[in-house]
């Protein structure tokens, strides 16, 4: 089976940098994927890692280790309208993507 | 601009009543795919179609059906609704099987009564 991991939810104030983590088991990987989704939205891609290492995108930085299993989306100088569901996504190939239950984050003033 | 789109966002059916949902798209891209997504729960996938082959998730009950009768457009259909089937339904686009990124349309909230 598959298994994605997040935290359910975490707090940040504005203007700080918060980090959200994603593990991951999967039978095959092809890279993984973060996505923003906003309270009854559809998700919106962030990011894309396929090689280790760190992926910057202004504000916005994804991180990957396949040895480990491991991703983190960091997110810089927070603002309110951060305040969303972060979610994590394996693809193991051709149409097989496979989300996590996605991190709820609130930004606070 | 270029988009997926989907009617209604928010449909409202009696338990048993079959419905329809609808997904169209301006990318003309080849791959459609359709994601049940429960409260705080993962998008599920249900199935997709690369261009007019279906592919079926091994777990999605029969109850769910799709169409495609053209590039453009994707419909799923619920045939007989339960309340457990209350959820937002998303309809997403690649342009074929080996391209990773996946555009989503904003979804259709169902609510099963």
């Amino acid at each position: 089976g598959q298994n994605i991991d997040q935290p359910t939810e975490m707090t940040a104030t504005e203007g700080a940098i918060v980090q959200i983590n994603c593990t991951y088991q999967t039978s095959g990987f092809n890279g993984l994927f973060w996505y923003q989704q906003h309270a009854g939205e559809a998700p919106t891609f962030l990011s894309y890692n396929v090689l280790d290492g760190l992926e910057e995108k202004g504000r916005f930085s994804s991180f990957l280790s396949r040895s480990k299993g491991y991703s983190y989306l960091l997110l810089k100088e927070l603002q309110m309208k951060d305040s969303a569901s972060y979610l994590c996504a394996v693809w193991t190939g051709a149409n097989n993507l496979f989300f996590g239950t996605g991190t709820r984050l609130t930004v606070i003033p | 601009d270029a988009m997926v789109i989907q009617n209604p966002r928010y449909q409202v059916t009696q338990f048993g009543k079959p419905v329809t949902l609808s997904c169209s798209q301006t990318l003309n891209h080849n791959v459609m795919y359709w994601y049940q997504q429960k409260s705080s729960q993962a998008p599920k996938l249900l199935f997709h179609y690369y261009d007019k082959d279906f592919n079926n998730e091994a777990d999605t009950p029969d109850n769910f059906q799709s169409r495609r009768p053209n590039t453009s457009f994707c419909f799923l259909d619920i045939r007989s609704p339960g309340l457990g089937d209350a959820a937002m339904y998303l309809c997403a686009t690649s342009r074929d099987p080996q391209t990773y990124e996946q555009y989503f349309g904003p979804g259709t909230r169902l609510t099963v009564t």
